[in-house]
């Protein structure tokens, strides 16, 4: 079975420049998440989708930050205009139900993003 | 608040014996814990899970335990091998969403 697809694996690109990460979620699953990772600050949630829909952006960090899912098998997160200090690895994760529903979400192996 | 401790932070271990990760949670969250394996260069796997109506689950050289009253639960590997370095991140469920631990940076040395 396919896991949760993420692209591009790596993107290195100037500051300025508009970035935009895509995830395929795992066929079937109705929940979508998208983390950052870095070492200072560990894993963060950024926002969480249900059935396609936004639940909690809050960790969002500022309206450079946005995130779309179109439909149940596609989402994006874009940043415009991107900064140094938005370098991060970012993934993407699925699961079944609502996050009540104390379903495990399975991860994609990450967007490794360099802004210069 | 929403807040999951974990230690320690680097754990270093002879192949072959065991491993334990701790991670204690604060009151709010739910009666769902997931753990998670990190390797280099690729997302966090699912290796094991406990839910609060039961102490303890196993799952071949790994298991959790839990610990309602004291709010912890820890991740216990044994007869570790090589292939078990990576880092270990606990979760706890508050609301709809997880927060993460720290991590542990668990090495395996042959």
């Amino acid at each position: 079975d396919a896991g949760v697809i993420q692209s591009p694996r790596h993107e290195v690109t100037e500051m300025g420049q508009e970035v935009t990460l895509r995830c395929k979620p795992i066929s079937g699953h109705n929940s979508l998440f998208w983390y950052r990772q870095t070492m200072m600050r560990g894993l963060e949630l950024l926002i969480y989708f249900n059935n396609n829909v936004p639940i909690d952006d809050s960790g969002m960090p500022e309206d450079r930050f946005s995130a779309k899912m179109p439909n149940a098998s596609f989402s994006t997160l874009k940043i415009q205009p991107s900064e140094p200090r938005d370098s991060a690895v970012y993934f993407c994760a699925s699961s079944l139900g609502t996050g009540t529903s104390n379903q495990p979400q399975h991860f994609g192996d990450g967007t490794r993003l360099s802004i210069l | 608040g929403e807040n999951v401790e974990q230690h320690p932070s680097t754990l270093s271990v002879q192949e072959g014996d065991s491993a334990v990760i701790k991670c204690t949670y604060s009151d709010s969250a739910s009666n769902y814990f997931p753990w998670y394996k990190q390797e280099l260069g690729k997302g966090p796997q699912l290796i094991i899970d406990i839910r609060s109506n039961v102490g303890e689950k196993k799952d071949q050289r790994i298991a959790v335990t839990l610990n309602k009253t004291a709010k912890h639960f820890s991740l216990h590997i044994t007869e570790t091998q090589p292939e078990d370095s990576a880092v270990y991140f606990c979760a706890g469920l508050y609301g709809q969403n997880f927060v993460f631990g720290p991590g542990t940076r668990l090495s395996v040395l042959p």
